[in-house]
């Protein structure tokens, strides 16, 4: 199985502030790395997909990158809405499998 | 609007049976591939099970191969997933979800996802 490790697991920001979640694979994953973001009591919303595309109706505030096994989630201005859990994911292959995620919380 | 509403979660023994349901509006249900993901309490994100958009590829996670089906009715626009020989590690929300891409071109990016269904396995 692919294991999928984020760092950090738990993060600790000011409003503004520039932040980045790293996910590392435990072997090649081309590009096929996803991002999702979920609150409390809510279901995963799609962020990225395929490492780099932002999706539809996403803020422009979010970014990825990255490639076969370390890829990044970028916040470049921290917004109070982004304090969440991030899961990074891989569709390389079954087992389907996700990072730990990453807490984010406010300083 | 897409939409996705599962049901089914309960409280059950252990060993015990549940039949959870994904009802799907807002898009043409039978051209999609569609997933269940789980959430234990306080805990991360686990994939289960995929279901080709035709009903002909079913793929699982190891823990849950060969007590878990997952099955599809697009009559009904709805995607199943009979749990039997539950265990207390079952114990999850349970979200259905849809994969990216239409027919064919289907990729396990989950895009559109219910609001989840709570079964909780305990004696």
């Amino acid at each position: 199985d692919i294991q999928l490790t984020q760092s950090p697991s738990f993060l600790s920001a000011s409003v503004g502030d520039r932040v980045t979640i790293t996910c590392r694979a435990s072997q090649g994953i081309s590009s096929h790395l996803v991002w999702y973001q979920q609150k409390p009591g809510k279901a995963p919303k799609l962020l990225i997909d395929a490492a780099s595309t932002l999706q539809s109706g996403v803020p422009s505030r979010f970014s990825g990158s990255g490639s076969g096994t370390e890829f990044t989630l970028t916040i470049s201005s921290l917004q109070p809405e982004d304090f969440a859990t991030y899961y990074c994911q891989q569709r390389t292959r079954y087992p389907i499998t996700f990072g730990q995620g990453t807490r984010l919380e406010i300083k | 609007e897409v939409q996705l509403v599962e049901s089914g979660g309960n409280l059950v023994q252990p060993g015990g049976s549940l039949r959870l349901s994904c009802a799907a509006s807002g898009f043409t249900f039978s051209t999609y591939s569609m997933t269940w993901v789980r959430q234990a309490p306080g805990k991360g994100l686990e994939w289960v099970a995929n279901i080709r958009y035709d009903g002909n590829e079913k793929y699982y996670v190891d823990s849950v191969k060969g007590r878990f089906t997952i099955s599809r009715d697009d009559a009904k626009n709805s995607m199943f997933l009979q749990m039997n020989s539950l265990r207390v590690e079952d114990t999850a929300v349970y979200y259905c979800a849809r994969l990216c891409g239409s027919g064919g071109n289907w990729y396990s990016t989950f895009d559109f996802w219910g609001q989840g269904t709570l079964v909780t396995v305990s004696s």
